[in-house]
């Protein structure tokens, strides 16, 4: 069973366009991460939410926790064709460090 | 720069022997490292979770004996995959907690590709 339910797996937009990704669980989480990765490297970290109803923005990027810290979105403003890639939620049961990771959505954004 | 250093970053084995890959924490202590294995557009599943000495906690399904883990010092872990066979082929990732700073401050490594011929 998927703790971290992930949408869309998949999306392919033009530049310009807006889009948002979601992450839906039935667990409360500690805290939530968001991570961007490139083909064959280890995932980079862009934010971690901690407070329910937190909104962090990062240029075009657009994070929101949940109120009951159960779910979170990443929208992303007016694509470019750097945005592409793979963007995954991840989110922490306890402070352990240990991470559960939804499926990942695959971005591709044409010129 | 990567505070987190895999080694190797590509390596290529014939089936049936063993491969070690080594995490490394750079300027920091990590008494506990988790071991990632990802799929070609997949997401990263956790395998097991990296105990400095102690034994290593596996996932359900994670075999223990095939994926080994050592946590010899608060810096270094290590998972060697004994008897690898071609289905074994993979991205594997590992993660470190940072022992100095609270929550959930990880930090993930570069990524080891394993191809078994």
């Amino acid at each position: 069973t998927q703790l971290l339910e992930q949408s869309p797996q998949f999306l392919s937009i033009q530049e310009g366009e807006n889009l948002t990704v979601y992450c839906n669980s039935s667990s409360v989480f500690s805290s939530l991460q968001w991570y961007r990765q490139e083909p064959g490297e280890g995932p980079v970290l862009l934010v971690t939410v901690v407070t329910g109803g937190e909104v962090k923005k990062l240029k075009r990027l657009t994070f929101q926790f949940g109120d009951a810290r159960k779910d979170s979105s990443l929208h992303i403003t007016a694509a470019q064709p750097g945005d592409t890639g793979l963007y995954l939620c991840a989110g922490a049961l306890s402070n352990t460090g240990k991470l559960i990771f939804g499926q990942g959505t695959t971005l591709q954004v044409k010129p | 720069g990567a505070v987190v250093s895999q080694h190797p970053s590509r390596v290529i084995c014939k089936s049936g022997t063993s491969v070690k890959i080594e995490c490394r924490s750079l300027d920091f202590q990590a008494t506990t490292m988790f071991w990632y294995r990802q799929f070609p557009k997949q997401s990263l599943m956790l395998m097991a979770t990296s105990n400095e000495g102690s034994k290593a906690t596996y996932e359900q399904g994670v075999e223990k004996d095939k994926f080994l883990i050592n946590h010899a010092s608060l810096t270094l872990s290590t998972l060697t995959v004994t008897s690898a066979h071609p289905e074994d082929s993979s991205f594997y990732i590992c993660s470190a907690r940072d022992d100095d700073r609270q929550g959930n401050t990880i930090y993930f490594g570069e990524g080891s590709w394993l191809t078994v011929v």
